[in-house]
């Protein structure tokens, strides 16, 4: 049974930015992309960007194009999400979620961590 | 690719048949999943590919249409079943989320 741990919540200033984790174990971790979503208070889910830690291959949606990292480390099943420039509409629960299918397929989403609440306040 | 739902909340009994549908703002094929979401839990992937039941989803949980228009149906509504339904498109990137609909019990 695959598993997803992330890292805990932060709190954060405006300009600054966060680092979240998504631990992996149970499953392959390595040949299926993963996902971060967030969702802010009262408003849909959004997708972020992703990573396929095989090959390091990353999309990441437009909007965020410039100030979100997606990395992953093999060694330790472990892929992180870096957002920057921090605003007060960031504060969000942020998820990590593992894609159905294996190689290069982005949406199926079937495993996700259990979110990790993001504040940006002054 | 923007994702309508409707309606934004519902209440039913237990025993209900409960249907809620989407909206694709383009033809999106079969590229539609409906997930769960109860308050402090993280998502739970209920049908993929429009039609398709996850592995350990009751089988009172289904999904149909196709193209622009999508449906979601409990069969016989439980207690448990109590959450927010969300679809979404992965037809092309990113993939987009509906904005829910709030199930309740009468």
């Amino acid at each position: 049974q695959v598993q997803l741990v992330q890292s805990g919540a932060e709190v954060r200033k405006p300009g600054s930015s966060v680092k979240v984790s998504c631990k992996a174990s149970g499953g392959t971790f390595i040949s299926h992309s993963i996902s971060w979503v967030r969702q802010a208070p009262g408003q849909r889910l959004e997708w972020l960007g992703g990573i396929i830690p095989s090959f390091g291959t990353t999309n990441y949606a437009q909007m965020f194009q410039g100030r979100v990292t997606i990395t992953a480390d093999k060694s330790t099943s472990t892929a992180y999400m870096e957002l920057s420039g921090l605003r007060s509409d960031d504060t969000a629960v942020y998820y990590c979620a593992r894609e159905k299918r294996d190689g290069y397929n982005w949406g199926i989403f079937d495993y996700w961590g259990q979110g990790s609440l993001v504040t940006v306040s002054a | 690719i923007q994702m309508t739902q409707s309606p934004s909340s519902l209440s039913a009994s237990v025993g209900d048949r409960v249907t809620i549908t989407c909206q694709a703002s383009q033809d999106i094929g079969n590229f539609l999943n409906w997930y769960q979401k109860q308050p402090g839990k993280a998502p739970k992937l209920l049908i993929y590919g429009a039609t398709n039941l996850e592995a350990g989803v009751p089988s009172r949980f289904s999904g149909g249409g196709s193209g622009t228009d999508f449906t979601f149906t409990i069969s016989s509504l439980q207690p448990e079943d109590i959450a927010t339904y969300f679809c979404q498109s992965y037809f092309d990137l990113p993939p987009t989320f509906g904005p829910g609909t709030k199930l309740n019990v009468k």
